[in-house]
């Protein structure tokens, strides 16, 4: 299959740390890339190549990769990283993106 | 600055036509491959089409091959989507974006326009 699954959601309080997996046979063989989506506004690439982050994202930012599995990780997050975020890979068919997670900043 | 703007969404009847464009600045056009991503309300992406660099290369979701078709025109630094046979779950926000790398199908997308939005109803 060329589904990518994200946990529809994540909460976490200001300052602490979260994560946000995205798991699917294509990352086996292709590199994860993420996208952040505030509401009413166009996705912004926030980590490319599982690892790289895009000039102008804050270093809080990382991520990082094993298997069929990335993850996106924010660190002390911030009342402004809340946002819908979508993991995308490409795979023999075309480009592929995954459900979503919306995170929450309690 | 890197910039896409898109054009050409509306109304339209199930069965009718639309052509979105999107006008690109800043870059090496010749250079990227662009796409077509849309999102339907309150749902999440979906990648509907791509076209390499010279337009020699397209590529389709299975959701719209054989309704859609993606062209560009290096010349006006502009990339097309003509949309016939619409259907009510075509209805989305239609993004233009450019390829992040210079791959005849890139790797990731970057950076994305505003949006135009397509509405298939009666």
């Amino acid at each position: 299959s060329n589904e990518l699954t994200q946990p529809p959601s994540v909460s976490v309080s200001p300052g602490q740390t979260a994560r946000i997996t995205c798991s699917g046979d294509p990352l086996a063989k292709q590199h994860g890339n993420w996208y952040q989506q505030k509401p009413g506004q166009a996705p912004v690439l926030v980590m490319y190549k599982d690892t790289k982050r895009p000039s102008g994202i804050p270093e809080r930012f990382s991520g990082s990769s094993s298997g069929t599995i990335v993850t996106l990780t924010i660190s002390g997050v911030q009342a402004e990283d809340e946002a819908d975020y979508y993991c995308q890979s490409i795979h023999s068919r075309g480009a592929e993106f995954g459900g979503g997670t919306k995170l929450t900043v309690l | 600055e890197v910039q896409m703007l898109e054009s050409g969404g509306g109304l339209v009847q199930p069965g009718g036509s639309l052509r979105l464009s999107c006008a690109a600045s800043g870059f090496t056009f010749t250079s990227y491959a662009m796409t077509w991503v849309r999102q339907a309300p309150g749902k999440g992406l979906e990648w509907v089409s791509v076209i390499s660099g010279s337009g020699g290369n397209t590529y389709y979701a299975d959701s719209v091959k054989g309704r859609f078709t993606i062209t560009r025109d290096n010349s006006k630094k502009a990339v097309f989507l003509q949309m016939n046979s619409l259907r009510a779950e075509d209805t989305a926000v239609y993004y233009c974006a450019k390829g992040g790398d210079d791959y005849s199908f890139p790797n990731w997308f970057d950076p994305w326009g505003q949006g135009t939005l397509v509405t298939v109803s009666s």
